[in-house]
């Protein structure tokens, strides 16, 4: 049964850069579409964007300029890098698998709430 | 960006009822739309994906149905672990979209 968990930081300062990892177990790193999804406090979800099993990533234009994604197949892990973050960054980040570009999420992580405060 | 709407927001009903919630999309997604479950304090939970293809596991009084722009998910016979927030979520065009969500809640 394929796994995935979050990791990471659950407070962060405003203006500093937000980093998570989310590690994959129980099946290949290779071959998918790794992505990661927040969700504000009693809000809906957001996709922020995807790294790919060829390194490629796809971010979501709202944050585009702000993050960054890569893959560590070595570690079976992804990560997340949002830089310069405000109180608007509180989230429950989760961590998710898709087989391909025109495949919604099949495997999603429990979710890590990060919290943006000084 | 694709604009997804579900209606209702809230949606009260009794176990063993049927309901049906729907999702549209601001322009044409194909059957290129999922459906995902989630409760208080974890991760969704995939229920359908190409708008009317149940995940394996789920339970077969879920369905969902539609194309283009217009998608229903009903669920039959309600049980007391379907009381939960439902999604809907386009993956025809990049970025990814979600509806804002159907709470539904035991009357």
């Amino acid at each position: 049964q394929v796994q995935l968990q979050e990791s990471g930081p659950g407070l962060v300062k405003p203006s500093e850069t937000l980093s998570l990892t989310c590690t994959v177990s129980g099946g290949p790193i290779s071959s998918y579409y790794w992505n990661w999804i927040r969700q504000p406090p009693g809000k809906g979800l957001e996709w922020i964007g995807y790294v790919d099993y060829t390194g490629s990533t796809n971010y979501n234009p709202s944050l585009k300029s702000r993050v960054t994604m890569s893959l560590d197949t070595s570690k079976s892990q992804f990560s997340l890098n949002l830089i310069s973050v405000t109180a608007a960054d509180t989230a429950v980040y989760y961590c998710a698998r898709r087989v391909s570009s025109h495949w919604p999420f099949d495997y999603w992580g429990q979710g890590t709430l990060v919290t943006v405060s000084s | 960006d694709i604009q997804m709407t579900q209606s209702p927001s809230t949606l009260s009903a009794s176990v063993g009822d049927r309901v049906t919630i729907t999702c549209r999309a601001s322009q044409s997604i194909s059957i290129w739309l999922a459906w995902c479950q989630q409760k208080p304090g974890k991760g969704p939970k995939p229920l359908i994906y190409k708008a009317s293809s149940l995940e394996s596991g789920v339970p077969s009084r879920f369905s969902g149905r539609g194309s283009g722009t217009e998608f229903t998910l009903t669920i039959n016979s309600l049980q007391p672990d379907d009381f939960a927030t439902y999604y809907c979520q386009q993956y025809d065009t990049y970025p990814i979209t979600f509806g804002q969500g159907t709470r539904l809640e035991i009357k």
